[in-house]
């Protein structure tokens, strides 16, 4: 069974477009996380939820809105899509660091899902 | 805030030597330390982490790496590559924040390429 999945996998659309990426984690955490990765590989922290609550948001256009919900979810939402938001996304989870048996917080994620706006 | 140095965009190693790739990091507190790797076309995979106790960690498929505080860095090894380790890997440092996660920082990546 995967444990953190997302879909789709490869996403290719038009700019202006508005697009929906989703996230499952079977893990039983109780944080997810959406991470972007570049053209050149750098991957950057976008947001972070916590039991269906907002705990990370860094600076991202508005133009993203993640959702989540439930804990074992969390959506990613892309409105008026634009060059520069072609990358790859991952979703990640992660256990509470000092809950009882958790590994400290490492981070567990999907294979990614490559977007490219035309 | 915390940040990530690999000075190594590419190494290339020959089939059966041994390897070394730098992550320098910076962060007020004790870090977290991680090692991820990233085959084409996949996800990120967990080599090995560092939270505290001994400063030599083993990971998967036979990595290991040393936390050392003077130096800022948890440089990653392998005694003898294997083909099937040619991949990117991220080191990142992370902060536990608010008790809910880890909010990792990573670094840019080194590719490894092994020749024949």
């Amino acid at each position: 069974d995967t444990a953190v999945s997302q879909t789709p996998k490869y996403l290719v659309t038009q700019m202006g477009n508005d697009k929906s990426i989703k996230c499952e984690q079977n893990l039983g955490h109780d944080t997810m996380y959406w991470y972007k990765q570049d053209s050149k590989k750098f991957l950057k922290i976008m947001f972070s939820y916590n039991n269906k609550e907002l705990i990370i948001n860094e600076t991202v256009p508005n133009r993203f809105s993640p959702k989540s919900p439930d804990k074992a979810h969390l959506n990613l939402h892309i409105n008026s899509l634009e060059l520069g938001d072609s990358a790859v996304y991952f979703c990640a989870s992660s256990p509470q660091p000092r809950a009882a048996g958790s590994t400290t917080g490492e981070l567990f994620f999907g294979e990614g899902s490559r977007l490219t706006v035309l | 805030a915390q940040s990530v140095t690999q000075p190594d965009i590419h190494i290339t190693v020959s089939e059966g030597a041994s390897l070394e790739l730098r992550c320098n990091y910076s962060y007020g507190a004790t870090p977290y330390l991680f090692w991820y790797v990233q085959s084409p076309g996949q996800g990120l995979q967990l080599l090995l982490k560092y939270f505290s106790g001994d400063t030599l960690v083993q990971g998967i498929k036979g990595f290991e790496a040393e936390f050392k505080r003077s130096q800022s860095s948890f440089n990653l090894r392998k005694p003898s590559v294997h083909w099937s380790d040619a991949a990117e890997y991220f080191c990142a440092v992370g902060a536990v924040f608010m008790e809910y996660g880890n909010k990792l920082v990573f670094g840019a990546g080194t590719i490894l390429r092994v020749k024949s």
